[in-house]
């Protein structure tokens, strides 16, 4: 089974910042990685897929990076919408999908 | 609009069984792999089962294997999960989850249900 660590558990961050979230894989998923979104009492949400490919109707301020074993989840200019829990799966270990357990963007 | 709806939660001894059911609408069903994700309370997320659009591929977590049969019926437009042998750590709010494509191979998910809570305790 692949192991998925995300980084920070929690991260601090005030409106208008920039928030940057790690998710590292402990073994290569190439670039089959996929982001979700969750507030508070909601299901999930998908933001981005293929690593860097963001989901219909995302904003632009969400954007993905890395491969491999290294992935980043970078949004620009934080918004009050946006404090979430972020959590990053892999898709490339079929059938054994996993998930990390999750970045949780607070206000700071 | 696709919407996913799930049904058969609730409270359960240890040991017992229960069998959850997604109901399915707003695209067609038989198109797609589709997942079954829980979530214990205050915990993260956990693939727990999925299922290609004709059964002929099915998966599980390890956690579950053995114990959890997936299944659909595409005529109804349904997911079903049964649970057997039920423990306390299967205690979490499960969601149904459409998978982006049939499931030759299994992907990530576009679309969520709210989830049918399933407390396992004596």
């Amino acid at each position: 089974e692949i192991v998925m660590t995300q980084s920070p558990a929690t991260l601090s961050v005030s409106p208008g910042e920039r928030a940057t979230l790690s998710c590292r894989a402990s073994q290569s998923v190439s670039s089959n990685l996929a982001w979700y979104q969750q507030k508070p009492g909601q299901a999930p949400r998908l933001l981005i897929y293929g690593a860097s490919t963001r989901a219909t109707g995302i904003p632009a301020r969400f954007s993905g990076s890395g491969s491999g074993t290294e992935f980043t989840l970078t949004i620009s200019s934080l918004q009050s919408e946006d404090f979430a829990v972020y959590y990053c799966q892999q898709y490339n270990n079929w059938p054994a999908l996993t998930f990390g357990g999750g970045t949780k963007v607070e206000i700071k | 609009e696709v919407q996913l709806v799930e049904s058969g939660g609730g409270l359960v001894q240890p040991g017992r069984s229960l069998r959850l059911s997604c109901a399915a609408s707003g695209f067609t069903f038989d198109d797609y792999a589709m997942h079954w994700v829980r979530q214990a309370p205050g915990k993260g997320l956990e693939w727990v089962s999925g299922i290609s659009w004709n059964s002929g591929s099915i998966g599980y977590a390890d956690s579950v294997k053995g114990r959890f049969t997936i299944s659909r019926d595409n005529a109804k437009n349904s997911l079903y999960l049964q649970m057997n042998s039920l423990r306390a750590e299967d205690t979490a709010l499960y969601y149904c989850a459409k998978d982006i494509a049939k499931g030759t191979k299994f992907y990530y998910f576009d679309y969520w249900g709210q989830g049918t809570l399933v407390t396992v305790s004596s």
